[in-house]
């Protein structure tokens, strides 16, 4: 069963703010939510994550909604380069921090 | 430059066949992890090792096997190759195994011919 749910394709215009939802409503205490993305066929890219409170970073924001259920992860000011797949993950740490990859959302930004 | 290397970048070879895949981690990273790819299953994690211990297991057919050496390199082995067995395979390597962020190699290619 997938732990998280993502639309599989949105789009965005260059320059503007990238909001990528991620529903995990059956999350556990211990678990964390990560955001990676995968250009094309390169390895994939770590790009933020968090427990319970928002973060930020230089690449981007994570907003997880008080009841845990939900993150949305922000690019602020998207560009070309930025077009990737974008997996929302849900992760502990017992016995080791395997990522389990879904479909992810395919963001395309256009100019 | 995740800073994670692999070889070979791609590698062609037959059914029944056997090959090794090579991980160099991070400089200062303990933990090594891998990954398969392929168009029908997307990204499945296979095997983790954390300083030369295995540490978590997944999707791991009983083909491959794995090790970390004690320099901390790690690498794939992937015997009686099957058709279906073409896929990238990635390579990740964290500090510490835990909650850290893993940083991904930019991948070998396998096509089984």
């Amino acid at each position: 069963d997938a732990k998280t749910t993502q639309p599989p394709s949105m789009d965005c215009a260059e320059g503007r703010a990238a909001n990528l939802p991620c529903n995990h409503s059956t999350i556990s205490g211990n678990e964390y939510v990560y955001w990676y993305r995968q250009i094309h066929s390169q390895g994939p890219q770590y790009i933020i994550h968090g427990l319970k409170n928002n973060e930020t970073n230089e690449m981007a924001s994570l907003i997880i909604t008080e009841d845990r259920k939900s993150s949305t992860l922000i690019l602020p000011h998207a560009t070309l380069r930025d077009t990737a797949v974008y997996y929302c993950i849900l992760s502990n740490n017992n016995a080791g921090n395997m990522l389990t990859f879904g479909g992810g959302t395919r963001l395309m930004v256009k100019p | 430059d995740s800073g994670v290397t692999q070889t070979p970048k791609h590698l062609i070879t037959a059914t029944g066949q056997r090959v090794t895949l090579r991980c160099s981690p991070r400089s200062g990273d303990l933990s090594v992890y891998w990954y398969q790819q392929s168009l029908d299953q997307g990204l499945q994690f296979l095997i983790q090792y954390y300083n030369g211990e295995e540490r978590a297991k997944g999707n791991i057919l009983e083909r491959f096997s794995a090790q970390q050496f004690p320099d901390l390199h790690s690498e794939l082995n992937l015997s009686s190759l099957e058709l279906g067995d073409s896929a990238l395979y990635f390579c990740a390597s964290s500090k510490f195994g835990g909650s850290d962020e893993q940083f991904f190699g930019p991948g070998t290619r396998l096509t089984v011919l």
